[in-house]
């Protein structure tokens, strides 16, 4: 059971261009969603996160938006730097209300590549 | 650097071997979590901790593995009789409980190859 989806396993990108990374999900108790970025040998970093009462987040060239609707979020990188090149994650958590609702979970990743 | 550290970072072992792993959260972070993470994966819940209480379990984590979070600081993952199939990446990372978001800090991980 995929709670959390990432359709697609890579995509490439000019440098400069916009970088558009989706993912769904569709257990209806997540109220947080996340966005990491992995390097080979390396644990995932951080990027920017969302709470399901906001519909966008953004920091510097990094923005997130959820549809609560379609159940669906996105990460856009603009302009896209070739240092972005890494694997991309989304997460979902639960309210922090609920014990054991805080485990991350997360898609299968996005393999961004971003080409001079 | 104050963040999350793991040790060792490879560890290769013998089938039925056993390995112990350990983690060293940020030091203001009072939950500590442990996922692993295989091949063309995302990494995946094993277990939890507020402080020193273990609140929470995966259904992956089989009687072969334990954890624990001694005093609330550090924590130790330990797998006994190790298989072929345990054989993946193991995270660790941890938060700090205030009206924010849920943002897990992770480190760079223990790959554990069984061979």
């Amino acid at each position: 059971d995929q709670q959390v989806k990432q359709n697609s396993p890579s995509l490439s990108v000019q440098e400069g261009r916009i970088s558009i990374l989706n993912c769904d999900y569709t257990n209806s108790m997540f109220d947080y969603f996340l966005w990491y970025k992995k390097y080979p040998a390396e644990g995932p970093t951080f990027l920017i996160s969302i709470s399901s009462i906001k519909d966008k987040n953004e920091d510097g060239r990094f923005t997130v938006f959820l549809n609560k609707s379609a159940k669906h979020l996105s990460l856009h990188i603009v302009p896209s730097q070739p240092g972005d090149s890494a694997v991309y994650f989304c997460a979902a958590s639960g309210s922090k209300r609920i014990q054991g609702a805080q485990k991350l979970v997360f898609g299968q990743g996005t393999r961004l590549t971003i080409n001079p | 650097d104050t963040g999350v550290s793991q040790d060792p970072r490879h560890k290769i072992t013998k089938r039925g071997q056993n390995v112990t792993f350990r983690c060293d959260p940020i030091s203001e972070h009072n939950r500590l979590y442990w996922y692993r993470q295989t091949l063309g994966q995302g990494p995946e819940f094993l277990t939890y901790f507020q402080n020193e209480a273990q609140l929470e379990k995966s259904r992956l984590l089989s009687d072969r593995f334990s954890a624990e979070r001694p005093k609330g600081s550090f924590s130790t993952l330990e797998i006994q009789r190790t298989e072929q199939g345990d054989s993946a990446m193991y995270l660790c990372a941890s938060s700090v409980l205030r009206d924010s978001l849920n943002e897990q800090y992770f480190g760079p991980g223990t790959r554990l190859t069984v061979t």
